[in-house]
This record gives structure tokens, sequence and C-alpha cells, in this order.
């Protein structure tokens, strides 16, 4: 089953426009991690947040992580028309028999349109 | 360079054939794993192994098989008895519990 659900699942906006993705996740996590992917290419790590962080920074985007409703959001400002991917979380099992498990959403396909 | 490499990049298969998918790494990461993805879909987790000749189970392992004798490889066979096997399959290593590495993917379409 998929730990993550992403919402929404498609996005389309103008360049420099702020976009918006959310993740819930359903049990507790060491960290969760947001990747980048171009169609029919390999994923590429953007951001990983500790479950005992709230918020995040590395350049354009913005990550938050909210515990309490096991749920994160990404922001990317001003975006880009190189910014177009497919966008997904990924959460990082915190222990027991899942320890190192790391399971993906179902991702958020961004078009930013120039 | 530093990095993850799957072969083949494309690769067909016929029906009741099995194939095995490689995936070799020398970034000197301990944890592997491997992922499929079909299209316009995430990725669902077949295998991982944390540490040389151990793995565990993934949420979709039936119809698939690893192995881990090395700690820079961790092939990925694709059974006969796996009914649905075309898609594009993602193998990825990491030091846990850090940031996954990603190899370009290899697309397995059946005949």
């Amino acid at each position: 089953s998929q730990q993550g659900e992403e919402d929404p699942q498609a996005l389309s906006i103008q360049e420099g426009e702020n976009a918006t993705m959310n993740c819930s996740y359903k049990t507790s996590i060491n960290n969760l991690q947001w990747y980048r992917q171009n169609s029919g290419r390999g994923l590429v790590h953007l951001i990983l947040i500790r479950s005992n962080e709230r918020e995040k920074h590395s350049g354009r985007l913005r990550v938050t992580l909210d515990t309490s409703k096991k749920s994160s959001s990404l922001l990317i400002t001003a975006s880009r028309a190189a910014d177009t991917a497919s966008y997904f979380c990924a959460t990082d099992a915190s222990g027991g028999t899942s320890y190192g498990k790391l399971t993906f959403g179902q991702g958020t396909i961004l078009t930013v349109h120039p | 360079d530093g990095g993850i490499t799957q072969s083949p990049k494309y690769l067909f298969r016929k029906e009741g054939q099995n194939v095995t998918l490689s995936c070799e790494q020398n970034l000197n990461h301990d944890a592997m794993y491997w992922y499929r993805q079909d299209p316009g879909q995430g990725l669902r987790l077949i295998y991982y192994s944390q540490i040389v000749n151990d793995f565990q189970k993934g949420d979709i392992a039936e119809g698939y098989s690893v192995s881990r004798e090395k700690k820079e490889s961790f092939p990925l066979t694709v059974t006969s008895a796996q009914k649905n096997p075309t898609a594009f399959y993602l193998c990825a290593s990491r030091i846990a519990p850090g940031e996954l590495f990603f190899g370009e993917g290899s697309r397995l379409t059946v005949l």
C-alpha cells in the first residue's frame, strides 16, 4: 500500500507563480523526502526534512512538515518552465520491521507555462 | 564518476521468460532499492536491502526475486510468475536514513 498520498494530482500554472503540493502519510516516520522526476528519467532528490523539523528551505523550495497531521507541503516559488516535472514525496519508516523502508506517494504532475 | 548504473535501458521479454535487470553502484552505499513505476503512477517498492546478504520484501514482491552478494550490486529478476511485468523499473541506493540516489531506469516490455 502507498504510504504517501499527494494532491493535487496535476497542477498547471504560469511562469512566475508559486506552486504548492501536499503530501499526507499514515505511519510514524524518521524523515520525509521530496523528489523530482523528468519524463522517462530517474528521480532526483530535492530536500529532506526530519521528523523533528517543521520547515526547511533550499533555494526556491520550501518544505513544511506537520507530524501531528501527518502531512507535508512543498512550495516552489517564482516557478519557471524548467520546473515542469513530476514531484513525489517519500516517507522513511521510523523503525521496527519497516526500518529503512522508503515509500513513495502517487506524485503531482506540475506544468509551468511560459 | 560515482553513481548508479542500470542496464539494460530497454528490454523486451516474451511471456514465460525470466529476465534480470542489473543495478550497480560505486557510491559505497549500504542500502539498495528496487521500485516499479507504471505510466502516470508513483513508485511501488519491490525489494530493498540494507546490507550484503540480506534483503526484505517491499509492497509488491510477488513474481520478483533479488540477490545481494556484493555491496555494489543488487540485480532484480522478473520471473514468469509476475503476471503484468511491463513497467519502468528504478534502482536506488543510499546511506540510511538519507536521500536516495537513482539510476536512469530500465523499461521492460512484454511482447
